[in-house]
């Protein structure tokens, strides 16, 4: 069964700090492997997208880390702001029919 | 570039009427679309495909006739949710696939509140 699981479930840090989030994945075939970051009520938006030959890509002060091995991704994130704070979602992408499997989400609260 | 637009972002309706959620492509063709619903502090579910000129396709557990889709176009699909119960109650997301590049966009979301 594909699924993706993602740690921690929430994460309290003070702006300026950095922090890590982790996703593991079973998901077979391997496509590609999106972070996303949601703010309350509203949709998704796109941080970063690695497919299988991709180990490391960085959007600003978000990077992310694939390890198509052991199926782990991480998002690490930069001297925080107030801002980054909302839902971290893992999205792997398998097979040619475009279906996606979700995480649950980390969700982040930084505060000042 | 890429962008999906989701109208409305927020609707309050009585029990018993139906809800229409649009999501157009702005600048590609989407000729898949799919649907996601959202409980709090949940992830997203797939509801549906809909596909362009074609019937759409429901994930298990997902009322056929309840959740009716429409892709008419290669920029619009809609998602009306009928005879709306409070249970229906949801945020209602779209996203379509533009390509590699950009990944999967998805619309700003709906917020439905069935009262």
């Amino acid at each position: 069964k594909n699924q993706v699981e993602q740690s921690p479930q929430s994460l309290i840090i003070l702006e300026g700090k950095n922090c890590t989030l982790q996703c593991n994945y079973t998901v077979s075939p391997f496509s590609n492997l999106r972070w996303y970051k949601q703010d309350t009520g509203r949709g998704p938006v796109s941080l970063t997208i690695m497919t299988f030959s991709e180990n490391t890509k960085s959007n600003g002060r978000y990077t992310a880390t694939l390890d198509a091995d052991t199926k782990q991704s991480s998002l690490h994130i930069t001297a925080s702001q107030l801002s980054d704070s909302a839902s971290y979602i893992c999205v792997v992408s398998g097979g040619s029919n475009y279906k996606l499997t979700f995480g649950k989400g980390t969700l982040l609260t930084v505060n000042p | 570039g890429a962008v999906v637009s989701q109208h409305p972002s927020w609707v309050i309706c009585k029990s018993g009427t139906s809800v229409k959620i649009e999501c157009r492509s702005l600048d590609f063709q989407a000729t898949t679309m799919f649907w996601y619903r959202q409980f709090p502090k949940q992830s997203l579910m797939l509801m549906a495909t809909s596909n362009e000129g074609s019937k759409a396709t429901y994930e298990q557990g997902v009322e056929k006739d309840k959740f009716l889709i429409n892709h008419a176009s290669l920029t619009l699909s809609t998602l009306t949710v009928t005879s709306a119960h409070p249970e229906d109650s949801s945020f209602y997301i779209c996203s379509a696939p533009p390509g590699r590049a950009y990944g999967y966009t998805f619309g700003s979301g709906t917020r439905l509140t069935v009262v």
